[in-house]
């Protein structure tokens, strides 16, 4: 079966340090992976995808960058936090070839930009 | 371009007591409809979804939800509410065609009171 990890749970840091929160996937080979950011008391923000190794698409404009140098993992990345990049952050994968866009989620990510 | 639309954000129910969660959205072209759920601190956990055929669909933890072409709507409902049931619940669509994102609505924090 397939299972998805995001690691750290929980990560606190500074304004203006840099950001690595990872996700990988496992039982399952090429898939979509996605980055997805929560305010506090919002919904669900998309913030990368990506059908393939070191192809990334943005959907908004920000500090923040994805890289995906293996097939199942996906990293987001920041040189330099904001306070607005406080959040939970949620890394989603789906089958690629599939006609149906069924998303999996890891356990999320809470960050804390102080 | 879709979208989706949750127009309550927060919903308190009674133990024991019905509930529906409405969701509409808009599309040019045919869509398949998801239900995700989301527990404290936890990621989003696939509910029911609708690809194609009788438009009531049964999901997990006692949820259906039906599908309405003429009024654009994918109302989730449970006949009897659990304090256990406490959580966000988002609706999402994704196009037929051109797989590659889903678009969720803003959510609806459900509330048990017991």
């Amino acid at each position: 079966s397939q299972t998805i990890h995001q690691w750290p749970a929980t990560l606190v840091q500074p304004v203006g340090s840099p950001l690595s929160l990872e996700c990988t996937v496992e039982g399952t080979s090429n898939p979509n992976l996605y980055w997805y950011r929560q305010a506090a008391g919002r919904g669900l923000q998309l913030l990368f995808y990506s059908v393939g190794i070191g192809q990334i698409s943005s959907e908004v404009p920000q500090n923040l960058s994805a890289s995906r140098p293996q097939d199942r993992q996906f990293i987001l990345s920041s040189k330099k936090l904001l306070l607005s990049d406080s959040g939970f952050y949620l890394c989603a994968w789906s089958v690629r070839t599939s006609a149906v866009n069924e998303q999996f989620f890891g356990p999320g990510t809470r960050l804390t930009v102080l | 371009a879709q979208s989706v639309t949750q127009l309550d954000s927060q919903v308190p129910v009674f133990e024991e007591a019905p509930v529906e969660l409405r969701c509409n959205y808009s599309s040019s072209v045919s869509v398949y409809l998801f239900w995700y759920v989301q527990y404290p601190n936890q990621g989003l956990q696939l509910l029911l979804k609708y690809l194609s055929g009788s438009t009531l669909v049964k999901g997990i933890n006692g949820f259906e939800a039906e599908f309405n072409k003429s009024q654009t709507s994918f109302h989730l409902r449970k006949p009897s509410v659990h304090i256990s049931d406490t959580a966000e619940y988002f609706c999402a669509v994704s196009l037929l065609f051109g797989n590659e994102k889903l678009t969720f609505g803003t959510g609806t924090r459900l509330t048990i009171i017991p």
